[in-house]
């Protein structure tokens, strides 16, 4: 699996956007990009993935850029209940296929 | 999304005994599940891949005759930590893909053993 390196610690506002960069400059183009995150003390929660277009749901929206070299994973209105550690992951989606977990970003939402 | 249940949720035990972990994925049927083990303030590190009617693969490192991995059923994975010791304390979780989308793992709550 390709490798991703993530900034190891971010603060944002609560009520506002946080922004979560991801670079994933050796990705291949089989591998999708999964977005988890672990809340204290709790086990991963998958957030979201995509392949090479951006994709949005009820959590998150996955922007990856064009040459899929890097991707942003946006939370649209942070709350203090988003403070966890964010993961981003690479691998080809195949039955099986373990997630092997970098050290994330540490998200603190302050008020 | 899919559910992971773990149980016990946290356990105690005494050095030299053995304690079973159990992993059931609740709405979904999963032919492998993941154990991982988490230590304070580090990330996740995979223990074993265990798949079901068939012997567990485990990662580098990792004692299988320490670590007991049994898949019985499509629904449920056990982690046995046998004749624990204190540097066994850690926090483990499991996890199971769901085949309804793009193999997404979900994960369990996860269970904190404390070996004393």
């Amino acid at each position: 699996d390709a490798k991703t390196t993530q900034p190891t610690s971010m603060d944002c506002a609560e009520g506002r956007a946080a922004n979560l960069p991801c670079n994933h400059s050796t990705i291949s183009g089989n591998e999708y990009v999964y977005w988890y995150r672990q809340i204290h003390s709790q086990g991963p929660q998958y957030i979201i993935h995509g392949l090479k277009n951006n994709e949005t749901n009820e959590m998150a929206s996955l922007i990856i850029t064009e040459d899929r070299k890097s991707s942003t994973l946006i939370l649209p209105h942070a709350t203090l209940r988003d403070t966890a550690v964010y993961y981003c992951i690479v691998r080809v989606a195949a039955a099986g296929n373990k997630l092997t977990f970098g050290g994330g970003t540490r998200v603190l939402v302050k008020p | 999304g899919a559910v992971v249940s773990q149980h016990p949720s946290r356990v105690i035990c005494k050095s030299g005994t053995s304690v079973k972990i159990e992993c059931r994925s609740l709405d979904f049927q999963a032919t492998t599940m993941f154990w991982y083990r988490q230590f304070p303030k580090q990330s996740l590190m995979l223990m074993a891949t265990s798949n079901e009617g068939s012997k567990a693969t485990y990662e580098q490192g990792v004692e299988k005759d320490k670590f007991l991995i049994n898949h019985a059923s499509l629904t449920l994975s056990t982690l046995t930590v046998t004749s624990a010791h204190p540097e066994d304390s850690s926090f483990y979780i499991c996890s199971a893909y769901s085949t309804s989308g793009v193999y997404e793992q979900y994960f369990g709550p996860g269970t904190r053993l404390t070996v004393t």
